[in-house]
């Protein structure tokens, strides 16, 4: 069975301070990892994806097969990056394709 | 290119009443998939069509249904309505090629009285 975690609920962090959010998964196959952002009144947004190794809006995220964590970073943080954050798993390379697995989400606040 | 469509964005029903919610994907997005949000348990997976088929499938009871016509829209069906379906349910569509991105709606607020 595939298993995202998101130990923390909540993550404050004051403007400018460095912002890390957790995620580890457990998964017996090859995953893809994924972060997904949802600003307030918004829909569901991609952040970014491991395969592509992209920053997006400052954030980067890192796959540690032996650790099994995809980490979510920012070395700066800005008061619009206040969401909630979601990490999700995807089965690579199977028929699973349309199935993603989230944690239970992160809400980061970034105080002026 | 237009977004994730959903209707109706809010619906109001009584326990026991079935339901039945739309999902338009975007424009040349043949997968369509649905999840169920709540406070207590997240997001959770329910089930994914592609080319009219039903390709995966979630942990939810039979009263949870599905199908997908030729133009890849889809609808989702609830039937014998309980309390514990009120939830935000969310359709995302993707290409389906090598990898997963999906792109979500606005999401449908069902509320079960």
């Amino acid at each position: 069975a595939q298993r995202v975690t998101q130990p923390e609920k909540l993550l404050s962090v004051f403007k400018g301070a460095p912002v890390e959010l957790k995620c580890n998964y457990s998964y017996s196959g090859s995953p893809e990892l994924f972060w997904y952002v949802q600003y307030s009144r918004q829909r569901l947004q991609l952040l970014l994806r491991h395969i592509s190794r992209e920053s997006i809006k400052g954030f980067t995220a890192d796959l540690n097969k032996g650790e099994t964590s995809f980490h979510l970073k920012k070395p700066f943080a800005q008061e619009e990056d206040s969401a909630m954050y979601y990490c999700a798993l995807s089965n690579a390379g199977g028929t699973s394709y349309g199935k993603l697995t989230f944690g239970q989400g992160t809400i980061l606040t970034v105080h002026p | 290119k237009a977004g994730v469509t959903q209707t109706p964005r809010y619906l109001i029903k009584t326990r026991g009443q079935q339901v039945t919610l739309s999902c338009s994907p975007i424009s040349g997005h043949r997968s369509v998939s649905w999840y169920q949000q709540t406070p207590g348990q997240g997001l959770q997976f329910l089930f994914e069509y592609f080319s009219e088929t039903q390709r995966n499938k979630g942990n939810f009871p039979g009263r949870f249904s599905g199908r997908q016509f030729s133009n890849s829209r889809s609808e989702m069906n609830v039937s014998t309505l309980e309390l514990g379906d009120s939830a935000l349910y969310l359709c995302a569509s993707s290409v389906a090629l090598s990898y997963n991105e999906q792109f979500f709606g606005p999401g449908t607020r069902l509320t079960v009285l």
